[in-house]
């Protein structure tokens, strides 16, 4: 299997346009978290689905941040409008079951100027 | 509320040396432990993982873990450190609801 697969790899962006990342779990994996990493905060869940429903949004910033799974191969975490604070890595991670081990993509450097 | 403790923000090492790094969660039923590693520039990747049974578990890489009940611990340990081993090192703990948290990390140097 290929793995998680995220994209973009790096994303470059003024503040105030809209951002959009883009993650595809290993197939036939049913739980999907997103996560942001930051020097400061260190690795903080933003969100996770489990059979494409979100279960835990707690740990989304505010308002500006949306994520959708609208079918099991693929996941989405907007940011619109993005803010210079937004600036992190966003990974993606995705598990067999709903419980056990997860398996990370490589992540999304983001970078708002 | 629950919560993992990695109190060793850096760690250096000499490569050769043995390493322990430290992992505290914080009370409850017995949690689903694991220990992850992150190369620069990588996602994370499995190194561990603990269950239930046996105590002490191994993993890739040569690295092992131990998990101690009454010390609420599961400390990581290699007994011989590899320049390739510096990276930095996630304690993650699933609780019974399904929700994962991870330690802040430890950041490991080896040095030559």
């Amino acid at each position: 299997d290929a793995g998680v697969i995220q994209s973009p790899r790096h994303e470059v962006t003024e503040m105030g346009q809209e951002v959009t990342l883009r993650c595809k779990p290993i197939s036939g994996h049913n739980s999907l978290f997103w996560y942001r990493q930051t020097m400061m905060r260190g690795l903080e869940l933003l969100i996770y689905f489990n059979n494409n429903v979100p279960i835990d949004d707690s740990g989304m910033p505010e308002d500006r941040f949306s994520a959708k799974m609208p079918n099991a191969s693929f996941s989405t975490l907007k940011i619109q409008p993005s803010e210079p604070r937004d600036s992190a890595v966003y990974f993606c991670a995705s598990r067999p079951t709903n419980t056990g081990e997860l398996f990370f993509g490589e992540g999304s450097r983001l970078t708002v100027l | 509320a629950q919560s993992v403790t990695q109190p060793d923000i850096h760690i250096t090492v000499s490569e050769g040396a043995s390493l322990e790094l430290r992992c505290n969660y914080s009370y409850g039923a017995t949690p689903y432990l694991f220990w992850y590693v992150q190369s620069p520039g990588q996602g994370l990747q499995l190194l561990l993982k603990y269950f239930s049974g046996d105590t002490l578990v191994q993993g890739i890489k040569g690295f092992e873990a131990e998990f101690k009940r009454s010390q609420s611990s599961f400390n990581l340990r290699k007994p011989s450190v590899h320049w390739s081993d510096a990276a930095e090192y996630f304690c993650e703990r699933e609780g019974s609801q399904g929700n994962l948290i991870f330690g802040k990390g430890t950041k490991l140097s080896v040095k030559p």
